[in-house]
């Protein structure tokens, strides 16, 4: 079975600052890596996925995702934040179960700060 | 027009009611899923369709049932509410052409509390 961590349940950071949101996983097979941002009141979209090749990937709104197999990380950072990327973002992460479903962590609530 | 609709959006019920959520997607995808999102808890899986014939349980099943009444169709009930269903719950589907990388796609959410 997989299981994903998110080590951290809340990050405030002020505009313009960097942030990294942490994300651990593991899994015994292959996984297929993905980051869901969910805007206050709305569902959930998809940031950015790894699937294979490189270990950096790139998503929507300048956030981008590094993939460490030996760590077993998936860390999502963005170099300047603005007010608007305010949101609970979640890892998830696609296991090796019947049907191949995604497993989520518990979600990291980003608060930008002005 | 939003591609995965819930209904109702919020809705407020008591103790012991039967209670429906409806999801209905225009995405044309076979897959379909119920997830219950909780403070700290993520998302976690309720129940899963891969088309309209093959329903499968999920990682909290107890206390639900699904009916997939059309490829584009996918209900949650809750055939006796408890209070420690007071969650948000997100319905999402996705396409068997990406069913190796599984990207789901997901509905506003509806936000149910069972008094």
């Amino acid at each position: 079975a997989q299981s994903v961590t998110q080590l951290d349940s809340q990050v405030p950071v002020f505009e313009e600052a960097p942030v990294e949101l942490r994300c651990n996983y593991s899994s015994s097979v292959s996984v297929y890596l993905f980051w869901y941002v969910q805007y206050p009141n709305q569902g959930l979209q998809l940031l950015l996925k790894y699937l294979s090749g490189s270990t950096l990937v790139k998503g929507i709104n300048g956030f981008e995702a590094e993939f460490n197999k030996s760590q077993t990380s998936f860390h999502l950072r963005k170099p300047s934040v603005h007010i608007s990327d305010t949101a609970e973002y979640f890892c998830a992460v696609r296991g090796n179960n019947a049907g191949n479903m995604l497993t989520f962590g518990g979600g990291t609530r980003l608060m930008v700060k002005p | 027009d939003a591609d995965v609709t819930q209904t109702p959006r919020n809705r407020i019920t008591k103790t012991g009611k039967r209670i429906m959520l409806e999801c209905s997607q225009t995405k044309g995808h076979d897959r379909m899923y119920w997830y219950r999102q909780d403070p700290g808890l993520g998302l976690r899986l309720i129940y899963y369709s891969f088309d309209v014939k093959d329903i499968n349980k999920g990682e909290i099943s107890d206390g639900y049932s699904v009916s997939r009444q059309a490829q584009a169709k996918f209900s949650l009930s809750l055939e006796s509410a408890i209070p420690n269903q007071t969650a948000l719950y997100f319905c999402a589907t996705s396409d068997r052409t990406s069913g190796t990388y599984n990207e789901q796609f997901f509905g506003p959410g509806t936000r149910l509390t069972v008094l």
